[in-house]
């Protein structure tokens, strides 16, 4: 069975620079959640989407931006990276309007340096 | 808003151990799920509960969902090493978002 999909699986970036990462729901699921989870810490809420818009909104900072696309694939977008941005960054899918279970992908491991 | 708690927090014990690891809310739920994250991995889903006072069994996993739908309770038989992770409980009603709670971490030690 398909299961979430992100890219890429790592990422080396330094300080100021910008990063995208991808996530690619598993098919027919209309909801995408990213999280973010420092070393050692539980996942955080970033943001989510629902048919395309913006659903619901946690503790993202105002560096990052993120959207869904008409094939309902996401990207995070980071810019003016630092180092506490270095995490991994999980994306989730579901079927909201059916209330079924989400899916996690492996996940996005983003170091800067 | 809708906020799941868990507890406890942090649980250490010896292999062979059993233990029971608690999910609850104020707020009523039409799902909840469980899902189980070893480091450096996505959370994978072990289990959803939808009827109140359901009870699901996965091998050494017991999974309840309170006869309100408000909590849940996970326990476990016999813990060996690799169920060692973090176990994160999430609710979820129609045409809402997604609930984490903020996961309870175990380690079972050899």
């Amino acid at each position: 069975a398909a299961g979430v999909i992100q890219s890429p699986r790592h990422l080396i970036k330094e300080k100021r620079e910008t990063a995208t990462l991808k996530c690619y729901p598993i098919p027919r699921h209309d909801t995408v959640y990213w999280y973010q989870q420092g070393p050692g810490q539980d996942p955080q809420f970033l943001i989510s989407f629902y048919e395309k818009m913006q659903s619901d909104k946690g503790s993202i900072p105002d560096r990052f931006s993120a959207q869904q696309f008409s094939d309902y694939h996401s990207e995070l977008n980071m810019s003016s990276l630092e180092l506490g941005d270095s995490a991994l960054y999980f994306c989730a899918s579901r079927i909201r309007a059916e209330n079924t279970e989400a899916f996690f992908g492996q996940g996005t491991r983003l170091t800067v340096v | 808003t809708q906020l799941l708690e868990q507890s406890p927090q942090f649980l250490s014990i010896q292999e062979g151990e059993n233990l029971t690891v608690y999910c609850n809310s104020s707020s009523v739920f039409s799902s909840l799920q469980w899902y189980r994250q070893e480091p450096g991995e996505g959370p994978v889903l072990l289990v959803t509960v939808v009827t109140g006072g359901e009870v699901k069994k996965l091998k050494r996993l017991t999974f309840q969902f309170g006869d309100a739908r408000k909590d849940s309770s996970l326990h476990i038989t016999a813990a060996q090493p690799g169920d060692t992770g973090l176990y994160l409980c999430a609710g979820a009603n129609y045409g809402q978002n997604f609930v984490f709670g903020p996961g309870t971490r175990l380690s079972v030690l050899p």
